[in-house]
């Protein structure tokens, strides 16, 4: 069955930037929409944007324009999701999350990875 | 972009109950929404796909409808393990989620 695995948690500072794994297993890979989720403390979910490795280019939320680069690497069947300039509100718990694998499923968001926690902090 | 609005936003039922929760698009997404549901420090988990589209191995207790602007799921008869958010989410433009509905149990 399909799994996602993620990176281990991060601590960064203001301005930086921070660069999270998601590591697929159990099925293919590249044909499949692999997108990004974030969850601040006590809210809800957030879309950051996806990829399809076989087309390569992703799509962005319009709020993570200029500041999110997501993006695979098929020998390995990982998915990265690299943000930039980092804010204290950034802190987030984020997931990545692959389509379903018949049709009909495609676009909703099947599989999770675990999450990772990615604290901004001075 | 295509704005999700959910409601309501918390309820509690007990045990047995026939529940139901509303998303409303602020534009068509015809048949593009999907449900799931989030339990306290675990990632979402999808319930429906395709508006109405049961995953597999989900309870048939829940069921969603709708179509076009309006969307509901329903759990036919809440059980215990039910407690957690639940959230909508269309993806007939890119991605967007509802801003969830937190249920509790009496």
């Amino acid at each position: 069955q399909v799994q996602l695995v993620q990176s281990g948690a991060e601590v960064k500072r203001p301005g930086s930037s921070v660069k999270v794994s998601c590591k697929a297993s159990g099925g293919s890979f590249s044909s499949y929409s692999f997108n990004w989720v974030r969850q601040a403390p006590g809210q809800g979910l957030e879309w950051m944007g996806r990829i399809i490795p076989i087309f390569g280019k992703p799509n962005y939320a319009r709020k993570f324009q200029g500041r999110l680069t997501l993006s695979a690497d098929d020998s390995t069947k990982t998915t990265y999701m690299e943000l930039n300039t980092l804010r204290s509100d950034d802190t987030a718990v984020y997931y990545c999350a692959r389509d379903g694998s018949s049709a009909a499923a495609a676009g909703a968001l099947s599989f999770w990875g675990q999450g990772t926690l990615v604290t901004v902090s001075a | 972009d295509i704005q999700m609005t959910q409601s309501p936003s918390t309820l509690s039922a007990s045990v047995g109950d026939r529940v139901t929760i509303t998303c409303r698009a602020s534009q068509s997404i015809s048949s593009w929404l999907a449900w799931y549901q989030q339990k306290p420090g675990k990632a979402p988990k999808l319930l429906i796909y395709k508006a109405s589209s049961l995953e597999s191995g989900v309870p048939s207790r829940f069921s969603g409808s709708g179509s076009g602007t309006e969307f509901t799921l329903t759990i036919s008869s809440l059980q215990p393990d039910d407690f957690g958010t639940y959230y909508c989410q269309q993806y007939d433009s890119y991605w967007t989620f509802g801003q969830g509905t937190k249920v509790e149990i009496k």
